[in-house]
């Protein structure tokens, strides 16, 4: 069974810093991987996800993410954070072929700060 | 497009009752998965169902169940209740061949308070 690590549970930042999420999942075979965002009061949405193809992969908001399959990663990335990214940020895999559930990681809590 | 709902939003119970939460997915969306949301623990998948049938399965006890019914609805029971299954249950919808497939797009969940 897949299984899915998020290593900060609490990021702070300032307005314009680089933000770098940490996921690491375990699988041995090919999967498919997903971010989604929570913001404050509203519901769970995707943010990128990968299915195949190019490994960096761009999702809403300027928000990227990139699969290295030799680290099973997929640590999500963006460049300058604003105030609005403050959110609960998931990592998500489930493995490709059939019809495998998702399983999503713990979550890490993003404050933007201005 | 509507988006996913669900009801009840807010749920009190005692130890020892059940209760039985409701979620209609997004029109033309056949999969419905159930997820319960604890700090700390994320998101625990719970069950997901497609066409009436239950296609996966977490690991949860057998008093945790669900249903889907042929307009895509779809309920989950959870029987004899402890204090830890207090939490937010989440359901998401999912089109063409599911989850597995493609993007989930969540409801705002029904919060469960067990006393």
């Amino acid at each position: 069974a897949q299984s899915v690590s998020q290593h900060n549970h609490h990021v702070i930042l300032s307005e314009a810093a680089s933000l770098e999420l940490g996921c690491n999942y375990s699988y041995g075979g090919t999967v498919n991987l997903f971010w989604y965002v929570q913001y404050p009061g509203q519901h769970l949405q995707l943010l990128l996800k990968y299915f195949s193809g190019d490994p960096l992969v761009k999702g809403i908001k300027g928000f990227e993410a990139e699969f290295i399959k030799s680290k099973f990663s997929f640590n999500l990335r963006k460049p300058s954070v604003q105030w609005s990214d403050t959110a609960e940020y998931f990592c998500a895999v489930n493995a490709a072929g059939g019809y495998q559930k998702v399983t999503f990681g713990t979550g890490t809590k993003l404050q933007v700060i201005p | 497009k509507a988006g996913v709902t669900q009801t009840p939003r807010y749920l009190i119970k005692t130890r020892g009752q059940q209760v039985t939460l409701s979620c209609s997915p997004i029109s033309g969306h056949r999969s419905v998965s159930w997820y319960q949301q604890t700090p700390g623990q994320g998101l625990q998948f719970l069950f997901e169902y497609f066409s009436e049938t239950q296609r996966n399965k977490g690991n949860f006890p057998g008093r945790f169940s669900g249903r889907q019914f042929s307009n895509s609805r779809s309920e989950m029971n959870v029987s004899t209740l402890e204090l830890g299954d207090s939490a937010l249950y989440l359901c998401a919808s999912a089109p063409g061949q599911g989850s597995a497939y493609n993007e989930q797009f969540f409801g705002p969940g029904t919060r469960l308070t067990v006393l």
